[in-house]
């Protein structure tokens, strides 16, 4: 089974700050993806950024990168020069759970929630 | 490119009653998924589509129900509504499992 967690439920970071979004995670897949994606108050889930599990580099779009520490099983978005509109709730998922047929399915955290301060 | 369109957005349903919702995903893209998003269990994976047939199932009643039609264009079903089927729907279409795009959800309110 897959499990994702996130410990942080709300974080605070003040505009042009750095923020890190903890996720860690636990599989028994040796093939797995990781995505991390942003939810406004709207309800759209925003795909930010994606991690493979054999990618030897971290992640990287823009001003968001993830932190990906395999043997630690955890998969950090870092977020860097917060933006008043990065202000929502954060999900960590990953892929797995292969059921056969090529099918997958997302497994996802609780979320944290950032806000952003002026 | 065109997004993932759910309709409609919000919807009010009396209990006992049932309900469709509708997912056009990205064209190209044969994989819809479904899932639920409510305060107390957070997103949970409902079932995935691919290429009209059903390949993959999560824990949920019978109740919930789904097909995918030859445009890849997909609706779930709920009937005899609860309570406790409040929630966001949320539908997400893939082309290779790596790219997985979410809709702006169905806010579904059962009174």
């Amino acid at each position: 089974a897959q499990k994702i967690t996130q410990t942080q439920p709300g974080m605070f970071v003040q505009e042009k700050e750095a923020v890190t979004l903890d996720c860690t995670y636990d599989t028994s897949d040796q093939s797995y993806g990781l995505f991390w994606y942003k939810q406004p108050s709207s309800g759209e889930m925003i795909f930010l950024i994606y991690q493979g599990s054999y990618d030897e580099q971290n992640a990287t779009e823009g001003r968001y990168s993830l932190n990906f520490q395999k043997a630690r099983k955890s998969a950090n978005l870092v977020i860097s020069a917060s933006q008043l509109g990065d202000s929502a709730m954060y999900f960590c998922a990953m892929r797995g759970g292969y059921s056969g047929a090529g099918s997958y399915q997302l497994t996802f955290g609780k979320g944290t929630k950032l806000s952003v301060i002026p | 490119k065109a997004g993932v369109t759910q309709t409609p957005r919000y919807l009010i349903k009396t209990r006992g009653q049932q309900v469709t919702l509708s997912c056009s995903p990205i064209s190209g893209h044969r994989s819809v998924s479904w899932y639920q998003q409510t305060p107390g269990q957070g997103l949970q994976f409902l079932f995935e589509y691919f290429s009209e047939t059903q390949r993959n199932k999560g824990n949920f009643p019978g109740r919930f129900s789904g097909r995918q039609f030859s445009n890849s264009r997909s609706e779930m079903n709920v009937s005899t509504l609860e309570l406790g089927d409040s929630a966001l729907y949320l539908c997400a279409s893939s082309l290779e499992g790596v790219d997985y795009t979410f809709g702006s959800g169905t806010r579904l309110t059962v009174v």
